[in-house]
This record gives structure tokens, sequence and C-alpha cells, in this order.
């Protein structure tokens, strides 16, 4: 099976200056990765994603790391805002034909203003 | 993921009582997904299923939990005698089929 963790349950940035949140997975075989952010009392939003075959995938001020060699994955968020407050969870998935998200337990950002 | 609607939004229940839980996918999306999610923790899979088909419910507690999606109208979650271990967040996901998921708000179920 896959399990995935996340380094820091909490992270605190000040206005301004940039995150990078953490995630490790367990399983090799696992091919596509999902970055969420859950603001209290709601569901999951997707941020952003990375198929394995990449090791690098930006957006709009959040880009995604892969580093398939440690089986690690970071998200970056450039120029914090107080609005990037919430909990981010990766979710992974664990291989061709593989519909189970597995979630990790989530970081606690937080931002100060 | 404003387009997966689940509801009801609180749902309150005694022990013993059963709790059903709605969710309609986003329009155009074949797949859904259940995942409960437990105070400070991350989402655990319960269930896949496309219309008509139960494709995965190795997530799924063995007795009193059963999930459908007709052929008409919403995916229902079923928790049949509630205990105090059900109360948690029960959300709802739907996928065309890429593996890209969006969810819904969420149902937060209390069993007093």
């Amino acid at each position: 099976g896959e399990s995935v963790g996340l380094h820091l349950p909490t992270l605190s940035v000040q206005e301004g200056d940039n995150s990078i949140i953490n995630c490790a997975y367990s399983n090799s075989a696992s091919d596509y990765f999902i970055w969420y952010k859950q603001e209290s009392g709601k569901g999951p939003q997707f941020i952003i994603d990375i198929r394995s075959n990449m090791d690098k995938r930006q957006g709009q001020r959040v880009t995604v790391l892969l580093n398939k060699t440690v089986k690690h994955l970071s998200l970056q968020i450039a120029a914090t805002q107080p609005g990037d407050s919430a909990v981010y969870f990766c979710a992974v998935y664990s291989g061709a034909g593989s519909y189970q998200l597995t979630f990790g337990k989530g970081t606690k950002l937080s931002v100060i203003p | 993921n404003a387009g997966v609607m689940q509801n009801p939004r609180h749902l309150v229940r005694r022990r013993g009582q059963e709790a059903r839980l709605r969710c309609s996918p986003m329009k155009g999306h074949s797949h859904v997904y259940w995942y409960r999610q437990l105070p400070e923790e991350g989402l655990k899979f319960m269930v896949y299923l496309q219309k008509e088909n139960i494709i995965d419910e190795s997530g799924m507690p063995k007795e009193r939990f059963s999930a459908e999606f007709p052929k008409e109208g919403p995916s229902i979650l079923r928790i049949q005698q509630v205990v105090r271990g059900d109360s948690a967040a029960y959300f709802c996901a739907s996928g065309g089929g890429t593996g890209e998921l969006f969810f819904g708000e969420g149902s937060r179920l209390t069993v007093l």
C-alpha cells in the first residue's frame, strides 16, 4: 500500500515570504501527485498536480517539485499572503490503474501579517 | 470544486439512527468518490462508484455503511445505526476519469 507523510504539521511564515511544504511518499510506483488546500470548514481545493514524468511544474505563485529518487515532493508558495492560510495536503495515486488517492495528514500554514 | 454539491452540510444524529449523505457530482462527471476526514487528519478513501456500479469499496467499514450511485439522482452514502465514532466530515469528490478530483464542501456528521 501507499503511505504519505508530511514533515511538519504546522508552518508559520511572514507575509510576503516564500513557503515550502514538504511531503514524502512510500510507493515508488506512484505516478500522479496532487496538492490540495483546505480552509476551515471547507472541502479540499485543487492547487496543482504533477505526473511522474516531470520533476517541476509551476502555477500562479505555486511550484511543485518532485524528486522520485527519494520519493519526496514539495509545494512552494511565493510571496505568501494571508489568504494562503489553510491546511495543505499532498495526495498520491499509486501506479497505473490506481484510483485511490492517498492523503497525507496535512500541514497547517499560518501567515503572520 | 464549487460544482460538487453535497447535502446536508451538517447532520446531527443520535446513536442508533440512520444518516444519509447525498452528493451530486460536477456536470459531465460520472465518477464519484467518498472520503472520510477525522479531526486533524487527512482524508481517507471509502468508496469509488460509477453510475449504478460500485467499483471499489475497500475503504468502507464492513458493516452499517453502504453507498450507491443510481442512474438518476445523486450518490448516497448511508450509515445505519450510527455510533459516536462515525462523527466526522464526509467528502464527496467527482472526476471525469483523468485522475483530477474535485471535492464538495463536505457533510459534517455529529453523533450524540
